[in-house]
């Protein structure tokens, strides 16, 4: 059974960055795309992009380029999201997710809320 | 403004069944199947309830099935219980970025 564990709330005040981690234990963790996806507060949920291991490479969604970036410790299973220069429109739970090779996302994170605020 | 058009809101009786859609183009969900759908309770994660238009994750009640008609993606849940009440939201690949639609509140009467 994989799980997915995220690292706890965080408050950011305007223009300073986020780090978020999402820790993966069961199987074939190593191999496995881990989305981000976000949801603000009464919304709906938005894909921030995905972090693929092997070649280490990523995709983001156009409206985060320049301002966000993923990483992975292969030595802990984490994968993490930096978010960067945040606004009070950052404010939102973001979940990492599993991609599960079927087109669709089968695991989730807790979620973490990140709120921005001055 | 999402690329999937989801009506904001639906509703039943127990036992009655109803169908959400989500509207793409013929680029996305007319040409490929690579939608799924999630369910999501209030506080909780989204839950993957079909993948690939139609296929149903082990655990997932059957009474929740998906389809396709030309541009469009339904999902259907038959026999309305009242923990089926939450969010629902469709998801494909457009390009190269993943697309959420904005979602349908499900309620039950």
């Amino acid at each position: 059974q994989v799980q997915l564990v995220q690292s706890g709330a965080e408050v950011k005040k305007p223009g300073a960055s986020v780090h978020v981690s999402c820790q993966a234990s069961g199987p074939t963790v190593t191999s496995d795309y881990i989305h981000w996806v976000r949801q603000a507060p009464g919304q709906g949920l938005e894909w921030v992009g995905v972090f693929r291991p092997g070649a280490d490479t990523t995709t983001y969604a156009q409206k985060f380029l320049g301002r966000v970036t993923m990483t992975r410790d292969t030595s802990t299973s984490t994968v993490y999201m930096e978010l960067s220069s945040l606004r009070s429109e950052d404010t939102a739970l973001y979940y990492c997710t599993r991609d599960g090779s079927h087109w669709e996302f089968d695991y989730w994170g807790q979620g973490t809320l990140v709120t921005v605020s001055s | 403004q999402s690329a999937l058009t989801q009506p904001p809101s639906a509703s039943g009786s127990p036992g009655q069944s109803v169908t959400l859609s989500c509207t793409g183009t013929s680029s996305d969900v007319g040409r490929y199947n690579h939608v799924s759908w999630y369910q999501q309770h209030p506080g909780t994660a989204p839950k993957l309830v079909i993948f690939e238009v139609i296929k149903r994750p082990s655990g997932v009640p059957d009474r929740f099935s998906g389809s396709k008609s030309g541009n469009t993606a339904t999902l259907t849940v038959s026999g309305l219980q009242a923990e089926d009440e939450g969010d629902y939201y469709c998801c494909t690949l457009v390009g190269t970025d993943w697309v959420f639609g904005g979602g349908t509140k499900l309620t039950v009467l």
